[in-house]
């Protein structure tokens, strides 16, 4: 059963950085693409950034290039986001997911974890 | 960049066919791939490469897309339906994976 746990939220003041990790299980994990999104309370999806099975590509959203790095251990089944210089508009709650594709890059996202929530507030 | 708009809600008697539309320029020409998220949980994948079913989902969930909108049809609507639904593509000019606004289904 593929399984994808997060953790590493919390309350974390303007200008402040959190490391986030999740802990793959369930499937060949250095065979996915893998993906952070994430969702502001009441609000919709938005897409973060993803990372190659090697790690040797990644992408991010404008909003977050420059303040934010995506990494994964493959030998720790593991993916993290380091967010560098959060501001409150970063308060959300943050998905794993696992990317899938017909080939290249990552076209949806088919297992997801439950999410670890990030507030940014003073 | 690309823009997917969906409606805010969309409300539907139990039994009936619900559908939901992702509006996006010449949509026709991507893949889109559907979300189902209940409150207080994760997104479910429900449909992607616009017509194709995970395992797990019931045939009741089927999707289309042309021109410039894609749709998601739920038929023999039942009360656990009852969630938001967003829309989402791979946009290749600026390599960003994008998410409609999510529409709220009611079952009435």
């Amino acid at each position: 059963e593929v399984q994808l746990v997060e953790s590493g939220g919390g309350l974390v003041q303007p200008g402040g950085s959190l490391r986030l990790s999740c802990a793959a299980s369930g499937f060949t994990f250095s065979s996915y693409w893998m993906s952070w999104v994430r969702q502001a309370p009441g609000k919709g999806l938005e897409w973060v950034a993803n990372i190659k099975q090697d790690g040797s590509e990644k992408y991010y959203v404008d909003s977050v290039k420059g303040r934010f790095t995506i990494s994964r251990d493959n030998a720790k089944n593991s993916l993290y986001l380091q967010m560098n210089s959060l501001r409150a508009e970063d308060t959300a709650v943050y998905y794993c997911a696992r990317d899938r594709t017909r080939g290249g890059n990552s076209d949806y996202f088919d297992y997801w974890g439950q999410g670890t929530l990030v507030t940014v507030s003073s | 960049s690309y823009v997917l708009t969906q409606p805010p809600s969309v409300s539907v008697a139990p039994g009936k066919t619900a559908r939901i539309t992702c509006g996006g320029n010449n949509i026709g020409s991507k893949s889109v791939h559907w979300y189902q998220q209940k409150p207080g949980q994760a997104p479910v994948l429900v449909i992607y490469y616009d017509s194709d079913r995970p395992s797990g989902i019931p045939e009741r969930f089927s999707g289309s897309n042309s021109g410039n909108t894609a749709t998601l049809t739920i038929s023999r609507v039942e009360a656990g339906d009852e969630a938001d639904y967003y829309c989402q593509v791979w946009d290749s000019s600026s390599d960003l994976r994008v998410f409609g606004g999510g529409t709220k289904l009611t079952v009435l």
